[in-house]
């Protein structure tokens, strides 16, 4: 069956960068676009970009272009996001979804604090 | 981009109860999805191309709509039912969610 592993939480300092990860399972990793999604305590989903692994083509929100950096190594079948120039309205818990023009698997989520 | 909005925005319903979910686009989209998520949990797929029940989906779950309005409906509440249910549509970029609708038990 397919999975989407994540990395565990991450406690980052204000102006920091973090990475995170999402290993899939269970299906060609190559054969669909891996999105990320980002849900702030309590409230709604908002979808970040996607990544192609079989080309590396990523499409982004304008919102995220700039904060956001998508990645995959296809040798492990895991796809990444970076965040950089960390603020605390970047706190939030990070999904990653496999997309095939809707979200069909989730991660667990990875859970990203920003404090000093 | 296109905005979607729920309503109600919270909801107590009983068992047996019949709910129904509202989401409203900003401009028409073809199709719409629909996630459930219980608290701690990562979103689940619930609904799919407006009407279709994803993998494991109970059939008391219905859904419909097209243009600007789309609903999701309980045909009768149970208990573990309970929830906030997102709308999702992809029919422009980016893809938008909705607020989410809390459905709880009354």
């Amino acid at each position: 069956q397919v999975k989407l592993l994540q990395s565990g939480a991450a406690l980052v300092k204000p102006g920091a960068s973090v990475k995170m990860s999402c290993k899939a399972s269970g299906y060609t990793f190559t054969d669909y676009w891996v999105s990320w999604v980002k849900q702030s305590h309590g409230k709604s989903l908002e979808w970040i970009g996607e990544i192609y692994p079989n080309s590396g083509a990523t499409n982004f929100n304008e919102k995220f272009k700039g904060k956001a950096t998508l990645t995959v190594d296809k040798s492990t079948s895991t796809a990444y996001m970076e965040l950089s120039r960390l603020t605390s309205e970047d706190s939030a818990i990070y999904y990653c979804t496999s997309d095939d023009g809707w979200f069909a698997y989730w991660g667990q989520g990875t859970l990203v604090t920003v404090s000093s | 981009e296109i905005v979607l909005t729920q309503s109600p925005t919270t909801i107590a319903a009983s068992p047996g109860e019949k709910v129904t979910i509202t989401c409203r686009a900003s401009s028409s989209v073809s199709y719409m999805y629909w996630y459930q998520q219980k608290p701690g949990a990562s979103p689940k797929p619930w609904i799919y191309d407006t009407s279709k029940l994803a993998s494991g989906v109970p059939n008391r779950f219905s859904g419909s709509g097209s243009g600007t309005s789309y609903s999701l409906t309980i045909n009768t509440m149970e208990t573990e039912d309970a929830a906030t249910y997102y709308c999702q549509q992809w029919s422009s970029t980016p893809p938008t969610f909705g607020g989410g609708t809390k459905l709880e038990l009354k």
